[in-house]
């Protein structure tokens, strides 16, 4: 089982705004990094460190984090949103990187 | 333009071994951590291994590890994966995938990723 634990489902209207979250306790300590999926295709850094968002994501995708959960925005949710996300933390007890089951968000 | 291509799946039976490539290109190899991450078809991702640039930092998953090995060859731009006593839990689809952070050890923040390799373990 996933030490970082994600809403399996979450439905989003077009055009509205729609937060998934990430549980850990790793993440009192380490921010989260979100990552995108859709199907037959690899995944795509979409949000890490405090908020960072790579080159070619859209200022639409935000992360945020309080306690033992982050959260990943999307303000404003479009139709080629809709994807699996999944959250991964560090951790240092061990050394390893943890990983959520992920949050399928269909858009409406 | 940065690329990542794995190979060296394939149908392999219970215990035995396998080895993954992973050819980078696009960028200086040698100044960036690595890492394998899998997924079983239509699960979810379920990182693997991580190594730093100077390979002197190794860090691995709980489910494999003393199984699984990484190693890189900064000379030939190649990382790999050998994986010892495959079970059928191993099935699975294998990228390759470069971190985010120039020099630093491994992170959980990976920028680019190959479309995987697939290794399948049936008996």
């Amino acid at each position: 089982s996933s030490e970082l634990t994600q809403d399996p489902v979450v439905s989003v209207a077009l055009g509205q705004t729609v937060s998934i979250t990430c549980q850990g306790e790793s993440l009192r300590t380490y921010y989260a990094t979100w990552y995108q999926q859709k199907p037959r295709q690899a995944p795509v850094l979409i949000i890490y460190g405090n908020n960072q968002r790579p080159s070619g994501i859209p200022d639409r995708f935000s992360g945020s984090g309080s306690g033992n959960t982050a959260s990943l925005t999307i303000t404003g949710a479009q139709a080629e949103d809709e994807a699996d996300y999944f959250c991964f933390s560090r951790d240092s007890s061990p050394t390893r990187v943890l990983f959520g089951a992920g949050t399928k968000v269909a858009v409406l | 333009e940065v690329q990542l291509v794995e190979s060296g799946g394939g149908l392999v039976q219970p215990g035995s071994s396998l080895r993954l490539s992973c050819a980078a290109s696009g960028f200086t190899f040698d100044d960036y951590a690595m890492h394998w991450v899998r997924q079983i078809p239509g699960k979810g991702l379920e990182w693997v291994a991580g190594l730093s640039w100077d390979s002197h930092t190794v860090i691995y998953g709980d489910s494999v590890k003393g199984r699984f090995t990484i190693s890189r060859d900064n000379a030939k731009n190649s990382l790999f994966l050998q994986i010892n006593s495959l079970g059928l839990d191993d099935t699975a689809l294998y990228f390759c995938a470069k971190d985010t952070y120039y020099g630093g050890p491994p992170s959980d923040a990976f920028d680019v990723w190959g479309q995987g390799t697939m290794v399948t373990v049936s008996s």
